[in-house]
């Protein structure tokens, strides 16, 4: 099946920090990755969307100088958190499809971010 | 407006028995998808399930099987004979396209605990 790999799985840095995390496509061309934020026990808020090539999407609310997305080819997006602060601590979740019409998304493990 | 409603927040059922996991979505497009993924306590989403609109047959697959009712805009999920393993957290998610993207419309989650 599809696999998606996000690394680092688990990254505890100093406030002030930029931190970023990786996101790669193993054994298939994303077209379109996604990036979202999920706090304890609840569903996944989407930050963005990417499409290889082009300026990413974000949604209503996120900070596009906060989070920084690249989507530079078709395995590989990067989300960096710059100056993260303590109220960026969360865990975050990329996910790729193909381009084919109704593709399901393929998720990475996530990355869980602690801000100290 | 589109929506995904889990209305069940959290269920516990003793292992072996059946549950099923409710999904009520509400869309105006008439070519939509629908996915269940599973989030097991360690994190990573697990897709289970694609079923695009056209398509309502129901499917099994080993103790999973899915409801499709384009009838009561419902796509329920039920496992049979639980098990302990099946602890997680399911969700429902409803993907249109929007600018060619199909970004995906998660509800909430259900919380399933399976006690042995």
């Amino acid at each position: 099946g599809a696999v998606v790999s996000q690394h680092p799985s688990r990254v505890i840095c100093k406030s002030g920090t930029s931190v970023k995390i990786e996101c790669r496509s193993l054994d298939f061309q994303a077209t379109t990755m996604f990036w979202y934020r999920q706090f304890p026990k609840k569903s996944l808020m989407l930050m963005a969307t990417s499409n290889e090539g082009s300026k990413a999407t974000y949604e209503q609310g996120v900070e596009k100088d906060k989070f920084l997305i690249n989507h530079a080819s078709l395995t590989l997006s990067t989300l960096t958190v710059t100056s993260a602060h303590p109220e960026d601590s969360s865990f975050y979740i990329c996910s790729a499809r193909g381009s084919s019409t109704g593709q399901p998304q393929h998720f990475g493990d996530g990355t869980r971010l602690s801000i100290l | 407006a589109q929506k995904v409603t889990q209305a069940q927040t959290e269920i516990s059922v003793v292992e072996k028995e059946d549950v099923t996991l409710d999904c009520v979505y509400e869309t105006r497009d008439t070519t939509y998808y629908l996915f269940w993924y599973k989030q097991p306590p360690s994190g990573e989403l697990v897709f289970l399930i694609r079923r695009n609109s056209f398509d309502e047959q129901n499917e099994i697959s080993g103790r999973y099987s899915w409801n499709f009712q384009k009838s009561t805009s419902s796509f329920n999920f039920t496992i049979t004979a639980s098990q302990v393993v099946d602890s997680a957290v399911y969700f429902c998610a409803l993907s249109e396209q929007d600018s060619g993207t199909y970004k995906y419309i998660f509800g909430t989650g259900t919380r399933l605990k399976v006690l042995a």
